[in-house]
């Protein structure tokens, strides 16, 4: 079956550096993405892995491994306005159209 | 920069209403979708369209229906509104690498 797993809640503080972990089982994988939804409002796209590796912009980086069916997110020099949920989300092979969507992770920033 | 807009922000109907939903994207996309999101359940994609005209059912489709007459705008029909359709409704447009959200209409229905 389709499962998509990440930790319900996580805090950090201010300036310092988290990880938001999303293991996913599905049929077949054809890239992982990465949302960002702050309270009350839509989804905004952060990141898109296909490939192995990890792929960096700016103060967020996202990490994939398809072997382990395995991505995180990583936020450095955290700041107040990352307190958002975080969505992981994973198309399969064979529809290009639909994403199946984690849960999300909801990231409190404390000063 | 990406636009996609939905009718309402709020709204409140009564059980057994027709309610119509509108989404519209100003950037030629060819895929539009609407999902319902809510609390502990996530996002769930109700229907998507690939063309005009074209639609497909997703995950919850039951108790919606969808029409795609133009290209740019894609709506969301409850037949008749029952009290567990209260939900935030999102419309998202582009391809599937990059979804671009609008800003969701919170319904409360009655």
């Amino acid at each position: 079956g389709q499962n998509i797993d990440q930790p319900t809640e996580m805090t950090a503080t201010e300036g310092a550096i988290v990880q938001i972990n999303c293991t996913y089982q599905t049929s077949g994988f054809n890239g992982l993405f990465w949302y960002q939804q702050h309270a009350g409002e839509a989804p905004t796209f952060l990141s898109y892995n296909v490939l192995d590796g990890l792929e960096e912009k700016g103060r967020f980086s996202s990490f994939l491994s398809r072997s382990k069916g395995y991505s995180y997110l990583l936020l450095k020099e955290l700041q107040m306005k990352d307190s958002a949920s975080y969505l992981c989300a994973v198309r399969e092979v064979g529809n290009n159209r639909k994403l199946i969507w984690g849960l999300g992770t909801s990231l409190a920033v404390n000063p | 920069d990406v636009k996609v807009t939905q009718s309402s922000r709020y709204l409140v109907k009564r059980t057994g209403e027709k309610v119509f939903l509108e989404c519209v994207q100003d950037m030629d996309h060819e895929n539009m979708f609407w999902y319902r999101q809510d609390p502990g359940l996530g996002l769930r994609l109700i229907y998507f369209s690939y063309d005009v005209k074209m639609k497909e059912k997703g995950d919850i489709p039951e108790g919606y229906s969808v029409s795609r007459e133009k290209k740019e705008r894609f709506s969301l029909i409850l037949e008749s509104a029952s009290t567990n359709q209260t939900s935030m409704y999102l419309c998202a447009s582009g391809w599937i690498e990059t979804q671009y959200f609008g800003p969701g209409t919170r319904l409360l229905v009655l």
